[in-house]
């Protein structure tokens, strides 16, 4: 059964920084392209970025190319996502999902970005 | 980017009741689209991907289909399970995007 459990959410003031982690199991990692997908309290959903199995090539939306970045560790089967410089509307519980195609996530970390 | 634009944006329906949620793309796509359930203070979880192909576990009466850039969930008889938001997503070009979801409610 595939498992992915995100971690490192929680308050950060505007400017500050977060990374977040997500743990999988169930299935070969290191053979699946990773995202990561947001969803800003009480709206839909927002594909943030995704990594290609090696690490080899990292694609973003372009409002937080420049401030975030997606990284890996498949000797740990994690997946990773440094927030930088962040903003207001940068809150939202954040998720992990297997694939390029998104075809199992994780329940979320909240990230809230207030002063 | 491309835009997914998602209708409806609520539906009230009853129990073993047809429904259908469209998404159009803003440009082709082929088929390169999924759909999503997602349940209030739940994970989502992936319907069907390549707009027609049912994920493995889900119920027969979800069906997808597509004509050009025009792409469409049906659920066949609904059930009390299903009332929930729907989203569809394009994945043929980045940034990938998602509709803007469809609340599925109750009448």
């Amino acid at each position: 059964e595939v498992q992915l459990v995100e971690s490192g959410g929680g308050l950060v003031q505007p400017g500050g920084s977060l990374r977040l982690s997500c743990e999988a199991s169930g299935f070969t990692f290191s053979t699946y392209w990773m995202s990561w997908v947001r969803q800003a309290p009480g709206k839909g959903l927002e594909w943030v970025a995704n990594i290609k199995y090696e690490g080899s090539e990292k694609n973003y939306v372009d409002s937080v190319r420049g401030r975030f970045t997606i990284s890996r560790d498949d000797a740990k089967n994690s997946l990773y996502l440094q927030l930088n410089s962040l903003r207001v509307e940068d809150t939202a519980v954040y998720h992990c999902a297997k694939g390029g195609h998104l075809d199992s996530w994780g329940q979320g970390t909240l990230v809230t970005v207030s002063s | 980017d491309i835009q997914m634009t998602q209708s409806p944006s609520s539906l009230s329906a009853s129990v073993g009741d047809r429904v259908t949620i469209t998404c159009r793309a803003s440009q082709g796509i082929g088929n390169d689209l999924g759909w999503f359930q997602q349940k209030p203070g739940k994970a989502p979880k992936r319907l069907i991907y390549a707009a027609s192909t049912l994920q493995g576990g889900v119920p027969s009466r979800f069906s997808g289909s597509a004509s050009g850039t025009e792409f469409t969930l049906t659920i066949s008889s609904l059930q009390p399970e299903d009332f929930a938001t729907y989203y569809c997503l394009q994945h043929n070009t980045y940034p990938y995007t998602f509709g803007q979801g469809t609340k599925l409610e109750i009448k």
